[in-house]
């Protein structure tokens, strides 16, 4: 049972434009949302974060969004660089829980120069 | 400041045979984690220790799986005996605490491959 779902598997965008990666959840304990990054050979790396008090996250070029009625948050990278090809997974938590990350499958942003 | 340490890298075996993996987290970490990624998939929790106790292994194969935090520093994850849908990337984590605002730091993994 796949309970954050990233419906995209690869997304490919002309650099310099918006990048914008999505991710639905469905259990509804989940309040807190992370992307990770990851690059071939390479383990995943933490990029941003959100907790479901807020709606809206930034940090630098990324912007996460949360929308908790429709359980859905999104990744927006604005803009897009080459070195921002990899693959993105978004990930799920329960602040009450022992920080036990449910993952999406992933999706392969190809930034195209 | 040193990352999650894994090895091997690489691991090729036939079925029914039995394989370890070696994490070593970053120091001072007492939280460590074990993920197992087939291929097309996301991460996916085996085990969570907690210093050299067992904080989660609900997900862990426990007829075949087997993992230990002797000491409560580095870790082993044992298959024994391996199946062909046992190939994967098994990612090692560590972060300073259980809580969730504690970054999750992934090493870079092993890949194993099971004829």
């Amino acid at each position: 049972d796949q309970q954050v779902k990233q419906n995209s598997p690869s997304l490919s965008v002309q650099e310099g434009r918006i990048s914008i990666l999505n991710c639905d959840y469905t259990n509804s304990m989940f309040d807190y949302f992370l992307w990770y990054k990851k690059y071939p050979a390479e383990g995943p790396t933490f990029l941003i974060s959100i907790s479901s008090i807020k709606d809206k996250n930034e940090d630098g070029r990324f912007t996460v969004f949360l929308n908790k009625s429709a359980k859905h948050l999104s990744l927006h990278i604005v803009p897009s660089q080459p070195g921002d090809s990899a693959v993105y997974f978004c990930a799920a938590s329960a602040l009450t829980g022992a920080n036990n990350l449910f993952f999406g499958t992933g999706t392969r942003l190809t930034v195209i120069p | 400041e040193a990352g999650v340490a894994q090895s091997p890298r690489y691991k090729i075996i036939e079925k029914r045979q039995s394989v370890a993996f070696w994490c070593n987290p970053i120091s001072g970490h007492a939280t460590l984690y074990w993920y197992q990624q087939i291929l097309g998939q996301g991460p996916k929790l085996l085990i969570q220790f907690q210093n050299n106790g067992v904080v989660d292994d609900s997900q862990l194969p426990k007829d075949r799986f087997s993992a230990e935090r002797l000491k409560g520093v580095d870790s082993t994850l044992k298959i024994q005996p391996a199946k062909l849908e046992d190939s994967a990337v098994y990612l090692c984590a560590s972060s300073l605490g259980t809580s969730t605002y504690n970054e999750q730091f992934f090493g870079p993994g092993t890949r194993l491959t099971v004829l």
